[in-house]
């Protein structure tokens, strides 16, 4: 089956600092892919849908300036959360679409100190 | 915004006994999947059920779906101990193919 690999897993970065998380899909190519954001013991929120070669598009609620998705290639999507706060601290996942089956990373757990 | 909904959201059942989630949805799917998320953990695909189909079975997963209804049923038989997780309905929308969670439900398995 079709892999998107996530990276990294785990992060940890101190408050103001900026953290880059990729989103690759392996074996296939995905002109969008999608990010969402989990918070403890809840459900997965959609935060925007990235675009090969053109803007993201965001959710309602979601910050665009704090979470910048850049889309360079079609294996490759990137999810920068700028600024961190600890409130940021969260579960971040991708996924790709292949056909109609969704495929997803195995997660960011990001911590803001 | 949110379309599946489960219900219950927490179950609790004793090792052995079936558990039985439901999910409802809004708008029309191609598909619809369910997943499992140990704590803390990614997700893990369970079942992918197509919108032509009424049931599927994987092991000791059994999925219904009621296009009319709108609605899902995942059932986990003879339940252990380690299917201590939540699990989601997801359902890709038809546009952009963005996939939609459920609020989950929360099953504890008691050994």
């Amino acid at each position: 089956g079709a892999v998107v690999s996530q990276h990294p897993s785990r992060v940890i970065c101190k408050s103001g600092t900026s953290v880059k998380i990729e989103c690759r899909s392996l074996d296939f190519q995905a002109t969008t892919m999608f990010w969402y954001r989990q918070f403890p013991k809840k459900s997965l929120m959609l935060m925007a849908t990235s675009n090969e070669g053109s803007k993201a598009t965001y959710e309602q609620g979601v910050e665009k300036d704090k979470f910048l998705i850049n889309h360079a290639s079609l294996t490759l999507s990137t999810l920068t959360v700028t600024s961190a706060h600890p409130e940021d601290s969260s579960f971040y996942i991708c996924s790709a679409t292949k056909t109609t089956e969704a495929f997803f990373g195995q997660g960011t757990r990001l911590t803001v100190v | 915004s949110q379309q599946g909904e489960e219900d219950p959201q927490a179950l609790s059942i004793q090792e052995g006994e079936n558990a039985t989630m439901n999910c409802s949805y809004k708008t029309s799917i191609n598909n619809l999947q369910w997943y499992r998320q140990n704590s803390g953990r990614g997700l893990v695909h369970l079942i992918l059920i197509r919108s032509n189909e009424r049931e599927k079975h994987s092991g000791r997963l059994r999925v219904t779906l009621d296009t009319s209804k709108k609605s899902s049923s995942l059932l986990i038989t003879a339940s252990r101990a380690a299917d201590t997780a939540s699990y989601f309905c997801a359902t890709p929308q038809t546009s952009y193919d963005k996939v939609i969670f459920g609020p989950g439900t929360s099953l504890s398995v008691i050994p």
